[in-house]
Formats: C-alpha cells, sequence, structure tokens
C-alpha cells in the first residue's frame, strides 16, 4: 500500500501565478480531504469529498480555491490567483467509508508564495 | 459546530516520566476519538483512537481514556522517550462526519 500521494513536494511561485497541488488518494478508499495548516490557524478543513462528489466544502476560503475529484484516484486544489497569504503546508487524507474509519495523510505539499 | 480544546498547549516532561493530554468536545453526537502524531516537518499519523461503546485502550505504551458522559477524552503516554517528543492533536468525529482537529499539543520529552 502506497498510501496518500501528494504532489508536488515543494512549491515556490510568485503571487499572481496558479497553484495545483494534486493528490491520489489510497485504493478503495471513497472519501477524500484536503486540509491546510499553517502556525496561526492550525489543521484547516478546506473541503471533501465522497464518491467523488464535494460533500463540504464550506472551509474552502473564498473564490480563488476550487477543488476537484474528477475520478476515484486522483484529486487537485487549484488556486487562482494565488496570494503570499495562502503560503501553508497543504494536506490531503483519505478514508475508507465505514463507520469510524481514520483519516491517512499524505505527506504535503508546502507552499510558498513570494 | 463542534468545539474542541486541548490541554495543555505544551507539556515538557523527563524522560521515562508519564504524560497525559486532554479534549474535551461539545457534539454530542460524536462517537469517534482518534489521537494523531506529528512530528516536525512530517504528516500527522494515528497513534490510537477509539470507539464511543469502550471507555479505554490501550496500545503497548499509550492509552486513551474516553468520558462521553462529560465530553472529554485523554491521551496516556507511560515510560516517555526522546521519540515521542512531537505535535499531538485529537480529532473527535463532528455529527457532519469530519474530523475535527484540536489545536494541538507540543509534548517535549527531556532526556
Amino acid at each position: 500500500d502506497a498510501g496518500v500521494i501528494q504532489s508536488p513536494r515543494h512549491e515556490v511561485t510568485e503571487m499572481g501565478q496558479e497553484v495545483t497541488l494534486r493528490c491520489k488518494p489510497i485504493s478503495g478508499h471513497n472519501s477524500l480531504f484536503w486540509y491546510r495548516q499553517t502556525m496561526m490557524r492550525g489543521l484547516e478543513l478546506l473541503i471533501y469529498f465522497n464518491n467523488n462528489v464535494p460533500i463540504d466544502d464550506s472551509g474552502m476560503p473564498e473564490d480563488r480555491f476550487s477543488a476537484k475529484m474528477p475520478n476515484a484516484s486522483f484529486s487537485t486544489l487549484k488556486i487562482q490567483p494565488s496570494e503570499p497569504r495562502d503560503s501553508a503546508v497543504y494536506f490531503c487524507a483519505s478514508r475508507e467509508d465505514r463507520a469510524n474509519q481514520p483519516q491517512h495523510f499524505g505527506d504535503g505539499t508546502r507552499l510558498s508564495i513570494l | 459546530g463542534e468545539n474542541v480544546e486541548q490541554h495543555p498547549s505544551t507539556l515538557s516532561v523527563q524522560e521515562g516520566d508519564s504524560a497525559v493530554i486532554k479534549c474535551t468536545y461539545s457534539d454530542s453526537a460524536s462517537n469517534y476519538f482518534p489521537w494523531y502524531k506529528q512530528e516536525l516537518g512530517k504528516r500527522p499519523q494515528l497513534i490510537i483512537d477509539i470507539r464511543s461503546n469502550v471507555g479505554e485502550k490501550k496500545d503497548q505504551r499509550i492509552a486513551v481514556t474516553l468520558n462521553k458522559t462529560a465530553k472529554h477524552f485523554s491521551l496516556h503516554i507511560t515510560e516517555t522517550q526522546p521519540e515521542d517528543s512531537a505535535v499531538y492533536f485529537c480529532a473527535p468525529k463532528t455529527g457532519a462526519n469530519n474530523l475535527f482537529f484540536g489545536t494541538g499539543t507540543r509534548l517535549t520529552v527531556i532526556p
């Protein structure tokens, strides 16, 4: 089991640029979560999908953020245009859709917007 | 919405001593209570979890106890070692079927 795979591991870009983060969940897991982690705000849930359908996007900060899950093995989180305050570590997690199963996290993408 | 608090926010213990971290939550519908450990620069990893039909669960040096009436659950680490140094998060499952992460407790084990 390869675990949750995220790419890139690190991204440094200038403000105003489009940023796309990618996630491959664990095979067989049908819930997928995107989190953002900063020192100030801790670990925040941005959006979660179940069976490729967005269920709760109330954590998405603003319209510059969008997420998609075109199939069961791939999801993207896009920021356009990016701003310095978007700098954070972005984690993807997946979970098997049975009662009370834990979430498994990827290694995260460390994003720096200059 | 769910209100989750962890105490203490930082904890320093001597190697070999015990550490206890408490998590209080507000959603009475919560029925799954995991603890995650996050080492510096790494991802959060599940270390132990408990479901609402039991009051205590133990796995070697770590244990979790649950008091559903009082809406709190605690992480206990015995015989602490330097590699236990990390940030620990409680993450009770909300009625909306998500995990709500606490603000974390930074544990430092002093050799």
